[in-house]
């Protein structure tokens, strides 16, 4: 059975740093590109960022650029999304998600069951 | 950078009715890489329906995806109570390389 689990949130003051984690079982996980999606309470859905499976090649949205890093630890089964100098519009649950192989029609297939990051003073 | 609009932003509707849920693309969009996922409260998004029209595994067949260029939409021919939820259209491509619709929520009457 395919599962991620994200761990790793919680409560952050503004400007400060968190590191969340994806751990996946059930699949071979170095094959598959892993992404961090999140989601505002009651509102919709945004891409984070996305690492492929080698962990070669790595994209943001510019909104986190330069403040996240994705990275993954194939031995480990896991994927990482350090966040620093965080803002109050980083407030969240995240999700990690797997995009498909398959097709190559770029969409998530497993969703983790997301973690809440809220940053705040 | 391509936006989707969802509409409308909440349907009420009676288990037993058809519905069909919009997605509308800024720009056009490659039929392939428009997905629907179903997200109930408290719980992550599932996947339903991947390019554009064809069915995730497990998913009922009363769930139905069309569309091409910039009009997208997701039918579901009898409502059933496990249904009612939020529903989110996704494109690939471009830039941000992954882009979400507001949502849809439909709620029962």
């Amino acid at each position: 059975e395919v599962q991620l689990e994200e761990s790793g949130g919680g409560l952050v003051k503004p400007g400060g740093s968190l590191r969340l984690s994806c751990a996946a079982s059930g699949f071979t996980f170095s094959r598959y590109s892993i992404n961090w999606i999140r989601q505002v309470p009651g509102k919709g859905l945004e891409w984070v960022a996305s690492i492929d499976s080698s962990g070669r090649y790595i994209y943001y949205r510019d909104s986190v650029k330069g403040r996240f890093t994705i990275s993954r630890d194939n031995a480990k089964t896991s994927v990482y999304l350090q966040m620093s100098s965080l803002r109050a519009e980083d407030t969240a649950v995240y999700y990690c998600a797997r995009r498909e192989l398959d097709t190559g029609y770029g969409y998530f297939d497993y969703w983790g069951h997301g973690i809440l990051v809220t940053v705040s003073s | 950078e391509i936006v989707l609009t969802q509409s409308p932003g909440t349907l009420s509707l009676s288990p037993g009715e058809r519905v069909t849920l919009s997605c509308r693309a800024s720009q056009s969009v490659d039929s392939n890489y428009l997905a629907w996922y179903q997200q109930k409260p408290g719980q992550a998004p599932r996947l339903l329906i991947y390019g554009t029209s064809s069915r995730a595994s497990g998913v009922p067949d009363r769930f139905s995806g069309s569309g091409s260029g910039t009009d997208f939409t997701l039918t579901i021919g009898r409502v059933e109570p496990e249904d009612f939820a939020v529903y989110h259209c996704q494109r690939y491509g471009g830039s941000p390389m992954y882009t979400f619709g507001q949502g849809t929520k439909l709620e029962m009457k």
